[in-house]
């Protein structure tokens, strides 16, 4: 079967960094989005990875590595606005979206 | 700025009823998509269509159906609301761009309680 895995919660503290994980086993891949998500509200687009490496855009950077499976979403300069459901969902071989349940980032001031 | 609009927020309906979920996007995608949200699971997709009148049944398309007539509108039905069937329903609307994945552009959602 298809599985994407991230952790349930975390919690992070204002001003800091936190790198949330998230490992698949999908049939095939053609890349993976990270979406954010606050509550009550609709998912929006962070970040989109294809190959290998770094992707950085501002506070958010996405890392991907095709061989491991694994992608990590890093968050800097933590700021309160950035509590929210951080969710990961990889493209498989038939252009399908696999979605993981969700990462929920709690941050204390 | 692409809009996603679902017209309700919150609905309340009763088992056995007829349900219509309407949802218009303005920035003429082609793909548009229904999807579940529930706690503890990712995203589950319902339906989705390529184009104006046509449909592909996702991963859980049983007890609902979809119409869609013009290209900006992706309506969700259930023919018969069940309990089950309670959730978030999310609607999302992407370009179609050969060898590339456009990232969705998800509405704001509607809470569909049925008792």
């Amino acid at each position: 079967g298809q599985n994407i895995d991230q952790p349930t919660e975390m919690t992070a503290t204002e001003g800091a960094i936190v790198q949330i994980n998230c490992t698949y086993q999908t049939s095939g891949f053609n890349g993976l989005f990270w979406y954010q998500q606050h509550a009550g509200e609709a998912p929006t687009f962070l970040s989109y990875n294809v190959l290998d490496g770094l992707e950085e855009k501002g506070r958010f950077s996405s890392f991907l590595s095709r061989s491991k499976g694994y992608s990590y979403l890093l968050l800097k300069e933590l700021q309160m606005k950035d509590s929210a459901s951080y969710l990961c969902a990889v493209v498989d071989s038939n252009y399908q979206l696999i979605w993981g349940a969700g990462t929920k980032l709690i941050i204390k001031p | 700025d692409v809009k996603v609009t679902q017209s309700s927020r919150y609905l309340v309906k009763r088992t056995g009823e007829k349900v219509f979920l309407e949802c218009v996007q303005d920035m003429d995608h082609e793909n548009m998509f229904w999807y579940r949200q529930d706690p503890g699971l990712g995203l589950r997709l319902i339906y989705f269509s390529y184009d104006v009148k046509m449909k592909e049944k996702g991963d859980i398309p049983e007890g609902y159906s979809v119409s869609r007539e013009k290209k900006e509108r992706f309506s969700l039905i259930l023919e018969s609301a069940s309990t089950n069937q309670t959730s978030m329903y999310l609607c999302a609307s992407s370009l179609w761009t050969q060898g590339y994945n456009s990232p969705l552009h998800f509405g704001n959602g509607t809470r569909l309680t049925v008792t």
